[in-house]
């Protein structure tokens, strides 16, 4: 069974701070990361995505994969109220499996 | 560009009611999906399709749950007979391989079983 694991969290983060977000997967040979932030209520949508080795930056965010750890992040820097959302790792195996997401709380 | 639209978006039943999703995917995306998703658990794919060819539907429950996309366009989901587990969002998405097979969502269909 392929499988993606997260924290179920509450991470809680000051407004500002560095939230760091991980998730590790079980199938090598997966070639495709994706994070989605998904607000209560609502459906997920796509932040980023990542195939290759390394760290990719978009704004506040940073995604960061680790082939070989099976291990991908992310970093959400000067973390806002906003932020505030379930965040799901998603892994792109012969089909896209999602993790149960962590729940990231920004407080003033 | 409109996204993907789902109807309904909120759905009460009785266990052993029948109940159907409609989604249109987002123009020009060939490839749709139906995940549903309990509360507090990631989104889990029933079924995908590619135009109006099944791809993958071995987390589809058989017994109760059908899906079909005849013109390769619409879709929609039903479950006949449902159970009390059965509640869930259900989300459609659909993807397109000329923007690198992002998978874009709908809003969702809230369905309790009661």
């Amino acid at each position: 069974q392929k499988e993606v694991e997260q924290n179920s969290g509450p991470l809680s983060v000051p407004e500002g701070a560095i939230a760091s977000l991980n998730c590790t997967y079980s199938d090598r040979g997966s070639q495709s990361f994706f994070w989605y932030r998904q607000y209560s209520g609502k459906s997920p949508e796509l932040i980023m995505s990542i195939y290759s080795n390394g760290d990719k930056e978009d704004g506040r965010f940073t995604a960061q994969l680790n082939k070989a750890s099976q291990y991908v992040s992310l970093l959400i820097r000067d973390s806002q109220p906003s932020d505030s959302a379930t965040y799901l790792c998603a892994v792109d195996t012969d089909k896209l499996i999602f993790g149960t997401g962590t729940r990231l709380q920004v407080f003033p | 560009e409109a996204g993907v639209a789902q109807s309904p978006r909120y759905k009460i039943i009785e266990k052993r009611q029948s109940v159907a999703f409609w989604c249109n995917p987002i123009s020009g995306h060939a490839t749709l999906y139906w995940y549903q998703q309990i509360l507090g658990q990631g989104p889990k794919l029933l079924i995908q399709f590619q135009n109006n060819g099944v791809v993958d539907d071995s987390q589809l429950p058989k017994d109760r749950f059908s899906a079909e996309r005849l013109k390769g366009v619409d879709s929609t989901l039903k479950i006949q007979p449902a159970k009390l587990e059965d509640s869930a969002v259900y989300l459609c998405a659909s993807s397109s391989m000329t923007d690198g097979n992002t998978i874009y969502f709908g809003e969702g269909s809230w369905l309790t079983v009661v």
